[in-house]
């Protein structure tokens, strides 16, 4: 079937530096993509979202961009900070939604000292 | 404002026994969803309710089932649980049906280990 996927399970950075986390995804009819952050025992949290007729969407210190050609989504996370150690998670969404998000299976970003 | 809040947080439960989980929407929120996250995974969808009846279902037998009540605070039930139901339970509520405009908010979880 199809899903949404990530290419690296565990990205370590160093503080300060720019983190990129990719998210790949197979469904066409995808409309709309989110980031979400999961620390340790909590619950995703919204971090920024993109329609598929955006290319790019700036929010504080994060950039999703969107490559429907190649079916590609990244996250950028500029002057990456401690509490930005998470696991990160892309989702999509089509047709009404009533299908629910689908999830990729997750990115552990560590930051380094 | 409250977010959403679920009960209990970490439970243990024995093959083909039965669990109901709570949980309590975001003030203001009309919908409810239900994800399964298996260790080391991103969350599945399970279903969703909508003014208390479902809306929405992903790849999940008939023994997992739903309610949700006036006040929107919503149940998930678990029949004839199996080992690998074994899993973090996450609740999102959102203001509305999910057409992807709205954002959901989750819940820290319940714990389900089935042993």
């Amino acid at each position: 079937g199809e899903s949404v996927g990530l290419h690296l399970p565990t990205l370590s950075v160093q503080e300060g530096d720019n983190s990129i986390i990719n998210c790949a995804y197979s469904n066409s009819a995808s409309d709309y993509f989110i980031w979400y952050k999961q620390e340790s025992g909590k619950g995703p949290q919204f971090i920024i979202d993109i329609r598929s007729n955006m290319d790019k969407r700036q929010g504080q210190r994060v950039t999703v961009l969107l490559n429907k050609t190649v079916k590609h989504l990244s996250l950028q996370i500029a002057a990456t900070q401690p509490g930005d150690s998470a696991v990160y998670f892309c989702a999509e969404i089509s047709g009404g939604g009533a299908d629910g998000l689908t999830f990729g299976k997750g990115t552990h970003l560590i930051i380094q000292p | 404002e409250t977010g959403v809040t679920q009960s209990p947080t970490h439970l243990i439960k024995t093959r083909g026994q039965q669990v109901t989980l709570r949980c309590s929407s975001q003030s203001g929120h009309n919908t409810v969803s239900w994800y399964q996250q298996a260790l080391g995974q991103g969350p599945q969808f399970i279903f969703q309710y909508y003014r208390e009846e479902e809306n929405g279902r992903g790849n999940f037998p008939p023994r997992f089932s739903g309610l949700q009540f006036p006040n929107y605070s919503s149940e998930l039930n678990v029949n004839a649980l199996e080992l690998d139901d074994s899993a973090l339970y996450l609740c999102a509520s959102s203001f509305d049906r999910y057409s992807g405009a709205n954002v959901l908010t989750f819940g820290a979880g319940s714990r389900l280990t089935v042993l």
